[in-house]
C-alpha cells in the first residue's frame, strides 16, 4: 500500500539521549513535512522540506534536526532530548503543488 | 498565537442528525482550508478542503462552508454516523507556486456520534 512508513511505532528514551525518528515515502512527492502533537495544541509544524537537498524550520524547531538526502526519506533527529518532547511526531508529504497531505501513523516518544 | 482556532474541544451528537465544527483563523493570507479526520493511534486522514475563492464545498455527507469575511470555516455532517466518532481538525495555508504548502492546524474537536 503506498503511502508513509514511520519507525518506530513507540520509544521511550531516557533524557539526555539521541534519536532519529524514520520517515519514508514511496509517492515519490516532492515535500516532506514534520509535526508534533500535543493536547490542547494540536499539530505544530517542526521542519518541513520542499524538495530533496532543501530543509526549513517550522514554528518549534528547538531541539530537533532533519536531513533530506533524497526523495523518499526524511529523518527527524533529537540531538539529546528533554521531557518536554515527549509527543506523538507525525511525517507528512505533499505534491509540490498543494493540496492534502498524506500522514503516517506517527511515533509515540516518551522522554523520561 | 494560534492562527487557527478550533474553541470546541468536544461535540456530542445522536446518530443521523447534523454535526457541525467550527474553526476560526486570524491571518487573512490563508487561501486553503481543510480538514482531517484522526481515529486514534493513526495519523490524520484528508476530509475536504476549500480554497478562498469558493464559500462551499461538498463531498457526500461531508460539506464545508467559507465566510471570509468573519474568517470562519465550518464542516458540516449530515447524517451523522457513529463511524465519524473521531477529532477533527481543521488546517490552513498560503499556495505558493513551487513551494509547499505548510499547514497551519487547529487544537482539534472530538466528535462523538451516540446512538
Amino acid at each position: 500500500t503506498a503511502g508513509i512508513t514511520q519507525a518506530p511505532t513507540s520509544q521511550i528514551l531516557a533524557a539526555g539521549r539521541s534519536m532519529t525518528l524514520r520517515c519514508t515515502q514511496d509517492m515519490r512527492h516532492n515535500a516532506m513535512y514534520w509535526y508534533r502533537q500535543d493536547l490542547g495544541l494540536g499539530l505544530r509544524l517542526i521542519h518541513y522540506s520542499n524538495t530533496a537537498g532543501t530543509t526549513g524550520k517550522g514554528e518549534v524547531p528547538d531541539g530537533y534536526s532533519v536531513s533530506r538526502a533524497n526523495t523518499d526519506d526524511f529523518p527527524l533527529t533529537l540531538a539529546s532530548a528533554v521531557p518536554s518532547q515527549t509527543s506523538v511526531y507525525f511525517c507528512a508529504s505533499s505534491a509540490t503543488t498543494g493540496g492534502g497531505y498524506t500522514f503516517g501513523s506517527g511515533t509515540r516518544l516518551t522522554v523520561v | 498565537d494560534q492562527q487557527v482556532k478550533q474553541n470546541s474541544p468536544s461535540l456530542s451528537v445522536q446518530e443521523g442528525r447534523i454535526s457541525i465544527l467550527n474553526c476560526d483563523y486570524t491571518n487573512s493570507m490563508f487561501d486553503y482550508f481543510l480538514w482531517y479526520k484522526k481515529y486514534p493511534a493513526e495519523g490524520p486522514t484528508f476530509l475536504i478542503s476549500i480554497s478562498s475563492i469558493k464559500d462551499k464545498n461538498e463531498d457526500g455527507r461531508f460539506t464545508v462552508f467559507l465566510n471570509k469575511s468573519a474568517k470562519h470555516l465550518s464542516l458540516h455532517i449530515v447524517p451523522s454516523q457513529p463511524g465519524d466518532s473521531a477529532v477533527y481538525f481543521c488546517a490552513a495555508s498560503r499556495l505558493g507556486a513551487g513551494t509547499a504548502s505548510k499547514l497551519t492546524f487547529g487544537t482539534g474537536t472530538r466528535l462523538q456520534v451516540t446512538l
